[in-house]
């Protein structure tokens, strides 16, 4: 078990490119979850899957940010026409899908600076 | 609409007992988790209530109080790797969280 991994660990991109995280869940975890945390707040919710199915996203999750998870593995992050507003740590999480008394196990996370 | 209050720093020696509250209003409570967060690093989850109580996991305690949307985090015999921050966050039916602003605690020698 390696835990949740996420790459890239930093991404520095120019305002307006396109920029795509991924994250690799705890194996046979059915549940992922992608969370934004900027300096001195705690982590927000963005959106989440049980397995292949994306089950909620939150208003913060704006039209220039799409999350894939195709086979209900890794799940894809993808900001589209980056803003300076965008930077922030991007983390992932997951979990069994076994109700909400389970722990999530976060990665490392990705830490997107847009210049 | 729906907040978490925590205190946003609290400093203590090394050996002492800090309690950091947490009280919340939210929707679709299930709930209440604490997480560390160490500067750079992952959250990494300390503690869980479901239930009004005390559970207690070596050194750290969480208590929960439903009826009064309150709960704490109870670090004893703090030591210098406890310096970090601390997340309160309400955890929904589908594991989802939302976080507090988090605590630094601040331990000194």
């Amino acid at each position: 078990d390696t835990g949740v991994s996420q790459n890239p660990r930093h991404k520095i991109t120019k305002r307006g490119q396109n920029v795509t995280f991924r994250c690799d869940p705890i194996s046979e975890h059915n549940r992922l979850y992608w969370y934004r945390q900027t300096l001195g707040q705690g982590p927000e919710f963005l959106t989440y899957f049980q397995n292949e199915a994306q089950l909620e996203k939150s208003r913060l999750l704006s039209d220039r940010f799409s999350a894939e998870r195709p086979k209900g593995s890794f799940s894809t992050l993808e900001i589209q026409r980056t803003e300076q507003g965008d930077s922030a740590m991007y983390l992932c999480a997951s979990s069994p899908a076994r109700g909400g008394e389970t722990e999530a196990f976060f990665g490392q996370g990705t830490r997107l600076t847009v210049v | 609409g729906q907040s978490l209050e925590q205190p946003s720093e609290v400093t203590a020696v090394e050996g002492a007992i800090v309690q950091i509250n947490c009280t919340y209003q939210t929707s679709g409570f299930y709930g209440l988790s604490w997480y560390q967060q160490h500067d750079g690093g992952a959250p990494t989850f300390l503690s869980y209530n479901a239930l009004d109580g005390l559970e207690e996991t070596g050194r750290f305690s969480s208590f929960l109080s439903r009826s009064d949307s309150y709960g704490y985090l109870l670090l004893q015999e703090l030591q210098m790797k406890d310096s970090a921050s601390y997340f309160c966050a309400v955890r929904d039916s589908w594991g989802k969280l939302q976080f507090g602003a988090g605590t630094q605690v601040v331990v000194t020698p």
